[in-house]
C-alpha cells in the first residue's frame, strides 16, 4: 500500500518568515494529494490541494509543488503569521477514494 | 458546505462494552471513512466505505467493525471496548469514485476506555 513520510514533525518559525514542510510518496499511481491544517481541538481542514497534472498550485500565502518523478511534494507558507499555528497532515490518494496521510508536522509561529 | 456530524465530542466507556460511534453526512457522498488520531502517529484508517451495505478494511480494523445501512449514516462499532482503543476518532466523507477528490471531516470523538 502506499506509505507517506512528512518532515519536520515541529516546526518553529518567527511571524513573517516562510515555512516549508515536505512529503513523500511510495506508489506512483498517486494522482491526488491534499494538505490538511487543524487548530487544537478541532477537525482537519483542507487548505490546498494538487493534481498529478500539476506541477505547482498557489493560493495566496500558502503554494504547493509537486515532483513526481522524485515523487515529492511541499506546502510553502510565506509570511507566516501566529495563526497559522496548528498541525499540518500532508496526504496521497490511494485506491476506493482512500488517502494515506503524513503524521503531521506542529507548525508554531512566533510573534 | 459539507457537514459531516458525529454523534458525541466526548465518550467515556468501560471495557468489554460494546461501543457505537455515529457519523452523518449531508452532502450525498458515496465515501466515508473512520479514522482514529493518536499522537505522532497521524490519523490512520480503520474502515470506509464506498457504497451502501459496502465496508473496506483500512490499516487498523482489528477490534472495529462498521455500518452503512443508509447513504448518508456510517457507524463505527467497537464490540468489546479495550484500553488500547482509547482515541479521537475521525469520520470522514468525500464524493464520488474519481479518488481525486477531498475528503471532509467531522469534528471528532474523544473516546476514554476505562
Amino acid at each position: 500500500g502506499e506509505n507517506v513520510e512528512q518532515h519536520p514533525s515541529t516546526l518553529s518559525v518567527q511571524e513573517g518568515d516562510s515555512a516549508v514542510i515536505k512529503c513523500t510518496y511510495s506508489d506512483s499511481a498517486s494522482n491526488y494529494f491534499p494538505w490538511y491544517k487543524q487548530e487544537l481541538g478541532k477537525r482537519p481542514q483542507l487548505i490546498i490541494d494538487i493534481r498529478s497534472n500539476v506541477g505547482e498550485k498557489k493560493d495566496q500565502r500558502i503554494a504547493v509543488t509537486l515532483n513526481k518523478t522524485a515523487k515529492h511534494f511541499s506546502l510553502h507558507i510565506t509570511e507566516t503569521q501566529p495563526e497559522d499555528s496548528a498541525v499540518y497532515f500532508c496526504a496521497a490518494s490511494g485506491g476506493y477514494s482512500t488517502l494515506t496521510f503524513g503524521k503531521g508536522t506542529m507548525l508554531l509561529v512566533s510573534p | 458546505d459539507v457537514k459531516v456530524t458525529q454523534s458525541s465530542r466526548y465518550l467515556v466507556k468501560r471495557t468489554g462494552e460494546k461501543v457505537f460511534l455515529e457519523c452523518v453526512q449531508d452532502m450525498d457522498h458515496e465515501n466515508m471513512f473512520w479514522y482514529r488520531q493518536d499522537p505522532g502517529l497521524g490519523l490512520r484508517l480503520i474502515y470506509f466505505s464506498y457504497d451502501v451495505k459496502m465496508k473496506e478494511k483500512g490499516d487498523i480494523p482489528e477490534g472495529y467493525s462498521v455500518s452503512r445501512e443508509k447513504k448518508e449514516r456510517f457507524s463505527l462499532i467497537l464490540e468489546s471496548a479495550s484500553t488500547n482503543q482509547t482515541s479521537m476518532y475521525l469520520c470522514a466523507s468525500s464524493p464520488g469514485n474519481r479518488g481525486d477528490q477531498p475528503q471532509h471531516f467531522g469534528d471528532g470523538t474523544r473516546l476514554s476506555i476505562l
